[in-house]
């Protein structure tokens, strides 16, 4: 299977910790976008990377979130010092660099906050 | 400022009959729009795409969905609904935010149960 994959499916942590997400996007694709999803609501853009650059991030990433891409191959997205309301399915996507190509979803990292 | 609208949080239907999801979107250019699907606990799968070429737009698994300019509408249908269309279903409009990139704003979400 050659599509997004992303680690781990599921982390449970306890508040105040520190936690990493990794995604390894499609090979051929150069976009690659982190969005976050809670209960009941659509996906909400986090932030997004051409290659290794990192071109946009969301009000939604406080300063506790970071990403990197440092390859322009996979990525990892850190949350420092969780908080309950961190608790969500944290989803990545990657496409193809022309404009509008559609984005195919990895199947999430479910964060539990305790 | 672009937004999307799903009209109903669940639509409910019988297998074998048609389905409706309705969605909005409001723009201030010409958007791109796309249908994606999200089974349990899956990521989310692009059921289609429309990109200001023909109107009607079809996709996998049966979809279609027509984008209608004039009611900024774009509505997703399948003539006959299968158990396995059971899901969570999300209206996306992509719009140019600068800079070579694309916003894409989702909607709520519709939940689709087929009932046997």
């Amino acid at each position: 299977d050659t599509g997004v994959s992303q680690d781990p499916r599921h982390k449970i942590t306890k508040r105040g910790q520190n936690v990493t997400f990794r995604c390894d996007p499609i090979s051929e694709h150069n976009r690659l976008y982190w969005y976050r999803q809670t209960l009941g609501q659509g996906p909400e853009f986090l932030t997004y990377f051409q290659n290794e650059a990192q071109l946009e991030k969301s009000r939604l990433l406080s300063d506790r979130f970071s990403a990197e891409r440092p390859k322009g191959s996979f990525s990892t997205l850190e949350i420092q010092r969780t908080e309950q309301g961190d608790s969500a399915m944290y989803l990545c996507a990657s496409s193809l660099g022309q404009n509008n190509s559609p984005l195919h979803f990895g199947n999430g990292t479910r964060l539990t906050v305790t | 400022a672009q937004s999307v609208t799903q009209l109903d949080s669940h639509v409910s239907v019988s297998e074998g009959t048609p389905v409706l999801l309705r969605c909005n979107y409001s723009s201030s250019y010409s958007p791109s729009l796309f249908w994606y699907v999200q089974h349990p606990n899956k990521g989310l799968q692009l059921l289609l795409k429309y990109t200001s070429a023909a109107t009607l737009v079809k996709g996998i698994n049966g979809f279609e969905a027509e984008f209608k300019k004039s009611e900024t509408s774009f509505h997703l249908t399948k003539p006959s609904a299968h158990m396995s269309d059971a899901a969570e279903y999300f209206c996306v409009v992509s719009l140019y935010s600068g800079a070579g990139s694309y916003q894409l704003t989702f909607g709520k979400g519709t939940k689709l149960s087929v009932i046997p």
